[in-house]
């Protein structure tokens, strides 16, 4: 089955810096790649996604890029902000219907002003 | 919309007791999901459903059941609880149409 690897645990960054994430995947035939954003105590909110038809995609400080010859994907933040802390896990899927998020274990991003 | 409810926030159970997870969504989206997030790690798929009536076992199915008698409600059922089961529970819903999923905010459960 699919397998989804995510680095670092942990960042820690200045704010105003750049944080960028990245994830592997095993199962070629995953073409479905979300990012969830998770603050404490509550559950997993999707912050941004991409398909495999597609290299990269942007949506205001955020972005997420996509080899699909390497499989890995990464989540880019730009101009970090203390609101940015949080839990960030990535998932991948083969969008079919009721298929599973595989998701990684987490990262835990700190953003100190 | 409240979006996707889940009670009870927090739960000790001792070993061997039984208990209900409830979820609840008012979007009316037809599938539902049972995740599990142990410390450190992403979350698991424990069930899913597809719509009414209809239910099937995701990666870590072992010592737990469900039900779906309605589009609104998943609940979640420990029959014998065990350590192992200790963790924080998420209920996810979405669309046929969609991916992106709603979470809910959780039950910790702590099994002792």
């Amino acid at each position: 089955g699919e397998n989804v690897e995510q680095h670092p645990s942990t960042l820690s960054v200045q704010e105003g810096d750049s944080a960028v994430i990245k994830c592997t995947y095993s199962d070629s035939a995953s073409n479905y790649f979300p990012w969830y954003k998770q603050e404490l105590g509550k559950g997993p909110q999707l912050i941004i996604d991409i398909r495999s038809n597609v290299g990269e995609k942007k949506d205001q400080r955020i972005a997420v890029t996509l080899n699909k010859t390497a499989k890995h994907f990464s989540l880019h933040i730009t101009e970090t902000q203390p609101e940015d802390s949080a839990v960030y896990f990535c998932a991948a899927s083969k969008e079919q219907a009721g298929t599973a998020l595989i998701f990684g274990k987490g990262t835990t991003l700190s953003v100190s002003s | 919309n409240a979006g996707v409810t889940q009670t009870p926030k927090f739960r000790i159970l001792k070993i061997g007791q039984s208990m209900t997870l409830q979820c609840t969504q008012d979007m009316n989206h037809n599938y539902m999901y049972w995740y599990r997030q142990d410390p450190g790690m992403g979350l698991k798929l424990i069930y899913y459903s597809v719509g009414a009536g209809i239910t099937d076992k995701g990666e870590v199915p072992n010592g737990y059941n469900v039900s779906r008698s309605t589009t609104e409600d998943f609940p979640l059922r420990l029959e014998l609880a065990a350590p192992s089961q200790t963790s924080v529970y998420f209920c996810a819903s979405t669309l046929p149409s969609s991916d992106e999923q709603y979470f809910g905010p959780g039950t910790r459960l702590t099994v002792t």
